[in-house]
């Protein structure tokens, strides 16, 4: 079985603070997303990577940076806490490069910046 | 605003009833993907439907796609108490998914 897993399943942070939120994926998996999911909004992509050191924005970026230096391990990072960055943030893998198949995600983990 | 939006955004039901989930979404799309979530946990896939499908079947899920009026519906027949979470469509486009907001099922014993 695929398995996709976050390191944190819960957090909390204060403001200003620097986050990490880590991401293994055990399926050699080219492609891996962050999401983050709020009440009323969905789940919204926040950074995309097709391969190892790729990045691409997704829908919103502002106040997140990631890294990839190995293909099995995607890193989301908030430089500086805020309180509206307060959510469940997601990962997941999929297989196909260029294309989207099936989404595998991992656990989630809930962040609160205090 | 989000690609794929959920309708209802909520649905109760008794164990044994089916339910029907529909999503309506906005730009071509290369394939819709549905999904489940339990409550405080990760998405699971469920069924995949390309754009050149109609219809599609996986044990008690049917899956119907409808690109010319952008929509798809996704049926539970004979729905049961574990069936409780919240489901997902995610249209697919250029490599990214795009989520709704869900609708949010609770099946009652």
């Amino acid at each position: 079985d695929v398995k996709v897993t976050q390191s944190s399943r819960y957090l909390v942070k204060r403001t200003g603070e620097k986050v990490f939120l880590e991401c293994v994926q055990d399926m050699d998996h080219e492609n891996m997303f962050w999401y983050r999911q709020d009440p009323g909004l969905g789940l919204r992509l926040i950074y995309f990577s097709y391969d190892v050191k790729m990045k691409e924005k997704g829908d919103i970026p502002e106040g997140y940076s990631v890294s990839r230096e190995k293909k099995e391990r995607f890193s989301l990072i908030l430089e500086s806490a805020s309180t509206n960055q307060t959510s469940m943030y997601l990962c997941a893998s999929s297989f196909w490069a260029g294309s989207t198949g099936e989404l595998f995600f991992g656990e989630g983990s809930r962040l609160t910046v205090l | 605003s989000q690609q794929g939006e959920e309708d209802p955004q909520a649905l109760s039901i008794q164990e044994g009833e089916n339910a029907t989930m529909n999503c309506s979404y906005k730009t071509s799309i290369n394939n819709l993907q549905w999904y489940r979530q339990n409550s405080g946990r990760g998405l699971v896939h469920l069924i995949l439907i390309r754009s050149n499908e109609r219809e599609k079947h996986s044990g008690r899920l049917r899956v119907t796609l409808d690109t010319s009026k952008k929509s798809s519906s996704l049926l539970i027949t004979a729905s049961r108490a574990a069936d409780t979470a919240s489901y997902f469509c995610a249209t697919s486009t250029a490599g990214k998914s795009t989520f709704g907001d869900g609708t949010t099922l609770t099946v009652k014993p």
